[in-house]
């Protein structure tokens, strides 16, 4: 059974900094890795998606690299900002079509001003 | 932008009642699907929906669980009798547009609450 770990759980930082998430997987057996951004009580905005035969995969200041073999995902934020602060998460698919994505616990993000 | 929407924002039922969970996927997407998370718990798969059948199920999605596309455009998701251990953020999320990948996009949740 597929296991995602996202470490660390919550991250304090201010702004300005770079700064790195992890996402680890106990399966590389998938079909693409996907990060979202979660603000309180709200959806799951999707970031990026990194391809399981992709290295990384860039969105402005966002940065997301996936090395399958070793089951780990970064995703790097440069030049951190207040608006940054949301809960991440990443979620890894298994295939392609209508498989469900298996999903981290988020790592918890706040950018003090 | 094309965007997943769900009804209602927030629903409150007595445990035992029946709910229906509103979605309208984005409109060129094929594959469909509902998605959970208990308050401070991770996002939890439910079921998918292709073709006009269920593609795949978690264990949680039981007997009470049931999924429709009644028309062209709704998604729909009933839970028959609920239970306390029902509340949640339920989240409806669509994929399969033809731009490869399958990237999921989700809509803002509904939030239930049993009581």
């Amino acid at each position: 059974k597929q296991e995602v770990t996202q470490i660390p759980a919550a991250l304090s930082v201010p702004e300005g900094e770079n700064l790195v998430l992890n996402c680890s997987f106990t399966d590389s057996a998938i079909y693409n890795l996907q990060w979202f951004r979660q603000d309180p009580g709200k959806g799951l905005t999707s970031l990026l998606l990194i391809q399981s035969s992709q290295r990384e995969q860039t969105s402005g200041r966002l940065n997301a690299s996936l090395d399958k073999s070793s089951g780990r995902s970064t995703l790097y934020i440069a030049a951190s900002q207040p608006g940054d602060s949301a809960t991440y998460l990443c979620a890894v698919s298994p295939g392609g079509g209508a498989d469900g994505l298996t999903f981290g616990k988020g790592t918890h993000l706040i950018i003090q001003p | 932008e094309p965007e997943v929407t769900q009804t209602p924002s927030h629903q409150v039922t007595q445990m035992g009642q029946e709910v229906i969970l509103r979605c309208v996927p984005i409109s060129n997407h094929l594959y469909f699907y509902w998605y959970r998370q208990i308050l401070g718990q991770k996002v939890e798969f439910l079921v998918s929906f292709y073709n006009n059948e269920i593609s795949e199920k978690s264990e949680i999605f039981d007997d009470q669980f049931s999924v429709e596309r009644p028309d062209g455009s709704n998604f729909t998701l009933k839970i028959r009798s609920t239970k306390l251990e029902d509340s949640a953020m339920y989240f409806c999320a669509s994929s399969g547009g033809g731009g490869g990948y399958n990237e999921q996009f989700f809509g803002p949740g509904t939030r239930l609450t049993v009581l």
